[in-house]
């Protein structure tokens, strides 16, 4: 079945970047997202990627996709402490109406 | 209101309880979705209705019953749930506009669900 793989931590400095990664396993995937969740709260949306692009800039994120690899990332400029959240990867596969998610990154800012 | 909305915040029920939760959306979208998130586990896709009617059924048991009278509400009845029910439940919708479209899921905030 569809694959959504994440690491589960990441560790930052206040003001360096954060890059998050992922990677699926359903090549008929057609749209990639990147959600935040913060305590307490939902998912909020973030960004998305159409399969076709190799990338997408949206103010401080930027997304890669490698769509041979199939690996995005989501990488985070001058990350601040307000970033501090569980970021997920999902897709959308060619098949079922929802999405597949990975189990989240845990992105945690150093003073 | 604005958005998705899901009441109650949070749910404590006994195993022979029954209870339900309830999502609202105010989006004007015509998709609505059920996702459970366990600890250490990926979101898993519950439940999907599309324009009203269920498209999608993940396997979930059927103590898990969902209802959608319309398109802006999305209700999951529970009954003799289990501990292991325990977890966040979410609820998301989207706009449908078939299979080339973007799919954009927006979440309400979820139901804590604590089942003892």
């Amino acid at each position: 079945g569809e694959d959504v793989e994440q690491s589960l931590f990441l560790s930052v400095r206040e003001g360096d970047s954060s890059v998050i990664n992922c990677t699926y396993t359903d090549s008929s995937s057609t749209y990639l997202y990147w959600y935040k969740q913060e305590p307490g709260a939902g998912l909020q949306l973030l960004t998305y990627i159409f399969s076709n692009m190799d990338m997408k800039q949206d103010q401080r994120l930027t997304v890669l996709l490698n769509k041979k690899d199939k690996h995005l990332s989501l990488r985070i400029a001058d990350t601040q402490t307000g970033d501090s959240a569980i970021y997920f990867c999902a897709e959308k596969g060619g098949g079922a109406d929802g999405l597949t998610f990975g189990k989240g990154t845990h992105l945690i800012i150093q003073p | 209101e604005t958005g998705v909305t899901q009441t109650p915040r949070h749910l404590v029920m006994g195993m022979t309880n029954k209870k339900s939760l309830k999502c609202e959306q105010h989006l004007g979208h015509n998709a609505m979705y059920w996702y459970k998130q366990s600890a250490k586990k990926p979101l898993e896709l519950m439940f999907v209705y599309n324009f009203k009617e269920q498209t999608e059924n993940n396997s979930v048991p059927s103590r898990f019953s969902p209802e959608c009278p319309n398109s802006s509400h999305l209700f999951l009845h529970l009954h003799t749930l289990q501990p292991e029910d325990s977890a966040l439940y979410l609820c998301a919708s989207s706009q449908d506009g078939g299979r080339s479209f973007s799919y954009e899921q927006y979440f309400g905030p979820g139901t804590r669900l604590t089942v003892t």
